[in-house]
């Protein structure tokens, strides 16, 4: 089954202690993305990835890290994590089928800094 | 820069056409989007929609672009109650640039 794969789906954390989200995806896609959902706010995008080794800054990128070693997987990082970095995550991975874009998106992450 | 632009809510009863609108400011869209999204949920891509094409349809669902406005609207024939979600639009320049959501209508419907 094509899926987007996201962990944990819940996480409660202190200010200052780093954490990872993972996200996989097994569709082989090159595009890999995440999003950060705030209520009146919508999605907004925090980092992207074209392909392995290619990344680049979103809308909102501050206090966040990512990486793409690897084709399936796109982590994100937050090296010191904020109260205002409380927020619900999505992943989503897609490839450009020539009549747009099919996104697929992760369930989401529920990070809580305190 | 982008932006784009919803209403935040809509209710209609059950059996009735939904119509949720959006507009946005950059006329270099390529490609504009309606994704669904039910409650504890991610984001499903509902349908999309090319910037030289006018209107869109499949199933219930019908889109229409007027690009002249910047306008794109969805409608939704028919609404059942499983049709309460959060509704994005979504736009993009090019097959892989960001995609620059709205801020979601929520759609109620009653029985």
């Amino acid at each position: 089954e094509a899926q987007v794969t996201q962990n944990p789906r819940y996480l409660i954390t202190v200010t200052g202690k780093k954490l990872t989200v993972t996200c996989s995806q097994n569709m082989n896609h090159e595009y890999m993305s995440w999003y950060r959902q705030d209520p009146g706010l919508g999605l907004r995008q925090i980092y992207y990835s074209m392909n392995v080794e290619v990344t680049d800054k979103g809308d909102v990128p501050e206090g966040y890290k990512v990486s793409r070693k690897e084709k399936r997987n796109f982590p994100l990082i937050l090296e010191s994590p904020s109260p205002n970095q409380t927020s619900l995550y999505f992943c989503a991975s897609s490839t450009n089928l020539g009549q747009g874009i099919t996104q697929y998106f992760g369930p989401g992450t529920r990070l809580l800094v305190l | 820069g982008e932006d784009v632009e919803q209403s935040l809510f809509l209710s209609v009863r059950e059996g009735d056409s939904s119509v949720i609108n959006c507009t946005y400011t950059d006329s270099s869209s390529t490609y504009l989007y309606w994704y669904k999204q039910e409650p504890g949920a991610g984001l499903q891509l509902l349908t999309y929609i090319f910037s030289n094409m006018d209107m869109k349809q499949d199933q219930r669902l019908t889109v229409l672009l007027n690009k002249k406005d910047k306008h794109l609207s969805l409608r939704i024939a028919d609404t059942q109650t499983g049709d309460s979600a959060i509704y994005f639009c979504a736009e993009t320049l090019s097959g892989y640039s960001t995609l620059t959501f709205g801020k979601g209508t929520m759609l109620l419907v009653s029985p």
